[in-house]
């Protein structure tokens, strides 16, 4: 069974630029997690959906991320404009049942912004 | 403000020997914590868990302690292997509610085994 897929596994843009990624979920996974880890600090969360609901996106930095999930199947992240401190690793995890707190995450998508 | 911490940036153990990442935590909401291995280029896989109304968990070569007097709790890895090698990051969240719907990590402990 595939694991979780993201695309692209590397972005380099300037800033002021706009970035989307991609994230597929393991099938059947109804939750999907967005989280970042910028240089050397911890891995933060950014947003959870159930489906294609957003349940809770108290992690999202300002509203120059938007993240969606039409379908409840593959989500995007969008980052527009881009800015230097939007640089790091953002991965993507799903599970199929949120209780058990277990995710399974993707390699991650690196985003360097110049 | 940091709710969960990994104090030891990096910890280097001998092959054969005991392995122990420490975490502590601040947020007394946080009632099912999870330790994550992630090697480089990859993504975080869960290694073991625990819910706050135990103390011990145990999987193979990985046990992982729960304090929740001290709102601490340590992975033990006996004994270490070289593919032990890799960045443990401990998570924790609030199943019961009270805080947001993600996992909270801590920034991590490079585990380094020598041969």
């Amino acid at each position: 069974e595939a694991g979780v897929t993201q695309f692209p596994s590397h972005s380099v843009i300037e800033k002021g630029q706009t970035v989307t990624l991609r994230c597929d979920p393991i099938s059947g996974h109804d939750n999907l997690y967005w989280y970042r880890r910028v240089m050397g600090k911890e891995i933060k969360f950014l947003l959870h959906f159930v489906k294609e609901s957003k349940q809770d996106e108290s992690g999202m930095p300002n509203n120059r991320f938007l993240a969606e999930r039409t379908g409840g199947t593959y989500s995007t992240l969008k980052v527009q404009p881009a800015e230097l401190e939007d640089s790091g690793v953002y991965f993507c995890a799903s599970s199929l049942f949120r209780a058990t707190g277990e995710l399974f995450f993707g390699e991650g998508s690196r985003l360097t912004v110049l | 403000d940091q709710q969960v911490k990994q104090n030891s940036p990096s910890l280097s153990v001998q092959e054969g020997r005991i392995s122990i990442l420490n975490c502590d935590y601040t947020n007394s909401m946080f009632d099912y914590f999870l330790w994550y291995k992630k090697y480089p280029a990859e993504g975080p896989t869960f290694l073991i868990s625990i819910s706050s109304i135990k103390d011990k968990n145990e999987d193979g070569r990985f046990t992982v302690f729960l304090n929740k007097s001290a709102k601490h709790l340590s992975l033990h890895i006996v004994p270490s292997q070289a593919g032990d090698s890799a960045v443990y990051f401990c998570a924790a969240s609030a199943q019961g509610g009270g805080g947001a719907d993600g996992l909270t990590f801590g920034k991590g402990t490079h585990l380094i085994i020598q041969p």
